[in-house]
């Protein structure tokens, strides 16, 4: 399964963008670049996933390096809520399974 | 989207019992997955529940530790089988409709073995 590294921690403030990166140096060609998030005492909740193109939905930005080693995760605004563990995942197409690494635990400063 | 519920929501068991957790899907789903989280850990994959069928088990867990079950496309049930202090985490399920789609997860059962 291909691996993704991650920063273990980042902050910002209130109302700020939020970029967290993401790398995936060995994915393949079908694998799916997947972002999860876990607050605290819940289980993970889906954010957002892309294959190739940048995506945008109502919670983040996704952006996907051209040779697909990295990607970005973007919060265009932060909010106290969104603190929380950022977890970017690859996902085989074939298979659908999630093999979690570490996160990113992202603190939001009011 | 899929609303997931998973009961009990936390026990505090003695070692060498068993438990088994049951996780129930408001609508039918394709894939279950069940994981386990350790303290102040990430997740890690446990199986993956087949309707009609065994799991399919990840490297490093045995059906006679983790028996699971999926009698239909709404619910499934993981049995963690001979508890010791080693198993205390946190155990969620999940679920996708359909191949390629979102998995929505549980709220996880909080396990303690004393």
């Amino acid at each position: 399964d291909a691996k993704t590294t991650q920063p273990n921690s980042m902050e910002s403030n209130e109302e700020e963008p939020v970029h967290l990166p993401c790398n995936h140096s060995t994915i393949s060609g079908t694998d799916y670049i997947h972002w999860y998030r876990q607050l605290p005492s819940q289980g993970p909740e889906y954010v957002i996933h892309g294959l190739t193109s940048n995506v945008n939905n109502r919670m983040a930005s996704l952006a996907i390096a051209e040779d697909r080693k990295s990607s970005t995760l973007i919060l265009h605004r932060a909010t106290l809520r969104d603190a929380a563990v950022y977890y970017c995942i690859l996902s085989d197409y074939n298979t659908d399974k999630l093999i979690f690494g570490t996160g990113t635990r992202l603190q939001v400063f009011p | 989207s899929a609303v997931i519920s998973q009961k009990p929501s936390r026990d505090i068991c003695q070692r060498g019992t068993s438990l088994t957790i049951q996780c129930q899907v408001d609508s039918q789903v394709t894939m279950m997955f069940w994981y386990r989280q350790q303290p102040g850990q990430s997740l890690t994959l446990i199986a993956t529940a087949n309707q009609g069928s065994e799991a399919t088990y990840e490297s490093g867990f045995v059906i006679d530790k983790f028996p699971i079950s999926r009698p239909n496309l709404t619910f499934s049930t993981l049995t963690v089988s001979n508890m010791s202090p080693e198993d205390s985490s946190i155990y969620l399920c999940s679920g996708q409709g359909a191949v390629g789609e979102t998995q929505y997860f549980g709220p996880g059962t909080r396990l303690l073995v004393l």
